[in-house]
C-alpha cells in the first residue's frame, strides 16, 4: 500500500540535544512537507520541498533543518536552538499542484 | 495571502443532531478547498475537497460542504452526527498554484453528546 511512514511515533530527548524525525513517501510525490501541531495553533509550516535538492522555509523554520537527497525521504532536524521543541510533527506529501496533501500518522517529541 | 478562519475551537452536538463547522477562507485567486479530520495521535485524513467542478461537494462519512464564493465560505456539514465523528477538523486553501503551499485553519474540535 502506498503511503507516509513517519518514525519513531514517540520520541524522548534531553534539552540541548539534536533529534531527526523521519518521513519516507512511496506515492511518487514530488512535494514533501512539514508541520508542527501544538494545542489550539492548528498546523504550521515549519519546510517544505517541491523537488529533490531543493526545499524553502515555512512559517517557523527556526531552529529546523531538513534535507531532500531522494525523491521518498524528507527527514527533520529539530536543532538545539528551537526554544520549545516539544509539539507533534506531521509530515506530508503531495503529487499534482492543488491536489490534497496525504499525512503519516506524526511523531510526538518531548524534549525534557 | 491567501488564509483560512476557523469559527469556533470547539463545537458540542447531540448525537443524531446536524453538525455545522464553520470556514471562511480569504484567496486572490479561485481557491481550492479541503476540509480534513484528525482522529487523537494521529495524521490528517481527508474528507472533501472543492476543486471548482461543483459548489456543493459530497465527501466521506456523510459530510458535506458547500463553497459560497459570496459569503467567501466553505462549511462542513453532516445531517445526523455520530459517536464516531468525535474529532479535530481542518479546513484548508491551497496556495499550490503559485508556491506550493497549503494553509490551515487553527480546527475545530467536535464532542458528541450521548
Amino acid at each position: 500500500d502506498g503511503g507516509i511512514t513517519q518514525s519513531p511515533k514517540y520520541l524522548f530527548r534531553k534539552e540541548g540535544q539534536n533529534v531527526t524525525l523521519s518521513c519516507e513517501q512511496n506515492l511518487n510525490h514530488d512535494a514533501m512537507y512539514w508541520y508542527r501541531q501544538d494545542p489550539g495553533q492548528g498546523l504550521r509550516l515549519i519546510y517544505y520541498s517541491q523537488i529533490v535538492n531543493d526545499f524553502q522555509k515555512g512559517d517557523i523554520a527556526e531552529g529546523y533543518s531538513v534535507s531532500r537527497e531522494k525523491k521518498e525521504s524528507f527527514p527533520l532536524t529539530v536543532t538545539s536552538a528551537q526554544k520549545n521543541p516539544t509539539a507533534f510533527y506531521l509530515c506530508a506529501s503531495g503529487g499534482q499542484p492543488n491536489s490534497p496533501l496525504h499525512f503519516g500518522n506524526g511523531t510526538r517529541l518531548t524534549v525534557t | 495571502a491567501q488564509s483560512v478562519t476557523q469559527l469556533g475551537s470547539h463545537v458540542s452536538v447531540s448525537e443524531g443532531a446536524l453538525v455545522l463547522l464553520r470556514c471562511n477562507y480569504s484567496s486572490s485567486v479561485p481557491p481550492y478547498l479541503f476540509w480534513y479530520v484528525q482522529y487523537p495521535n494521529q495524521g490528517l485524513q481527508l474528507l472533501l475537497k472543492y476543486t471548482s467542478a461543483a459548489t456543493l461537494v459530497k465527501g466521506i462519512n456523510g459530510f458535506e460542504a458547500e463553497f459560497k464564493k459570496s459569503e467567501t465560505s466553505f462549511h462542513l456539514t453532516k445531517p445526523s452526527a455520530h459517536m464516531s465523528d468525535a474529532a479535530e477538523y481542518f479546513c484548508a486553501v491551497s496556495d499550490r498554484g503559485r508556491d506550493d503551499k497549503i494553509i490551515f485553519g487553527k480546527g475545530t474540535r467536535l464532542h458528541i453528546l450521548p
